[in-house]
């Protein structure tokens, strides 16, 4: 059975500081999504990691994918409150659509 | 377009009641999921359908629950009879075949917030 494991599961920090969101798995996949929820709102895909050693950088928030350790990292550097909301990493298994198997979420709160 | 429709985006309904489900995915899309999201289980895939055909409902928790695909542009999600467990915001998502991209990017609706009293 595939597991995601998210951690830290909550995270509140202030804004301007840099932090980074782990995301473990125990499958061969080399392909791993990061999401973002807002409350009440629905899934926003942020980046899309296919390779070993991917890294993708959209504004303040960095993500990279080591295959080899079977773990992904969203960075956040100079957090503003903008950027509050809850993270999901996700996996699929490889060799199809097979859906997405998703860790816990990250919930961030970022205060002024 | 318009994205991932899906209807009601809130339901409340009383236990033993029947709730139907509804998504219309993105035009040209071959896949769709159903998810449910709960505090306690986060997010879990319920069923996935590929060119209106299921292809892996092992997610689906119990016969209460059905999921049908009669065309490419609707899908239906049932729960006959509903219990206050089953209490949740269901989300449909459509992906377009992976192609030279070698990905499957899933695109999600606004979800349905259930409510079972």
């Amino acid at each position: 059975e595939l597991k995601v494991e998210q951690n830290p599961l909550f995270l509140s920090m202030q804004e301007g500081k840099n932090y980074t969101i782990y995301c473990n798995y125990s499958t061969t996949s080399d392909r791993l999504y990061w999401y973002r929820q807002d409350p009440g709102k629905s899934l926003e895909s942020l980046f899309v990691l296919l390779s070993n050693g991917a890294v993708k950088q959209e504004g303040r928030l960095m993500a990279s994918l080591d295959t080899k350790a079977r773990l992904s990292t969203l960075h956040i550097t100079a957090a503003v409150h903008d950027l509050s909301a809850t993270y999901f990493c996700a996996v699929d298994e490889g060799g199809g659509a097979d859906g997405l198997t998703f860790g816990k979420g990250t919930h961030l709160i970022i205060q002024p | 377009d318009a994205g991932v429709i899906q209807s009601p985006r809130h339901e409340v309904t009383e236990m033993g009641q029947e709730v139907t489900l509804r998504c219309k995915p993105i035009s040209g899309h071959d896949y769709l999921f159903w998810y449910r999201q709960t505090m306690m289980r986060g997010l879990e895939l319920l069923i996935y359908f590929n060119n209106n055909v299921p292809i892996d409902d092992s997610g689906m928790p119990e016969d209460r629950f059905s999921a049908k695909m009669p065309n490419a542009s609707f899908s239906t999600l049932k729960i006959q009879p509903s219990e206050p467990r089953d209490s949740a915001v269901y989300f449909c998502a459509s992906s377009p075949s992976a192609g030279l991209a070698g990905y499957y990017e899933q695109y999600f609706g606004p979800g349905t917030r259930l409510t079972v009293t």
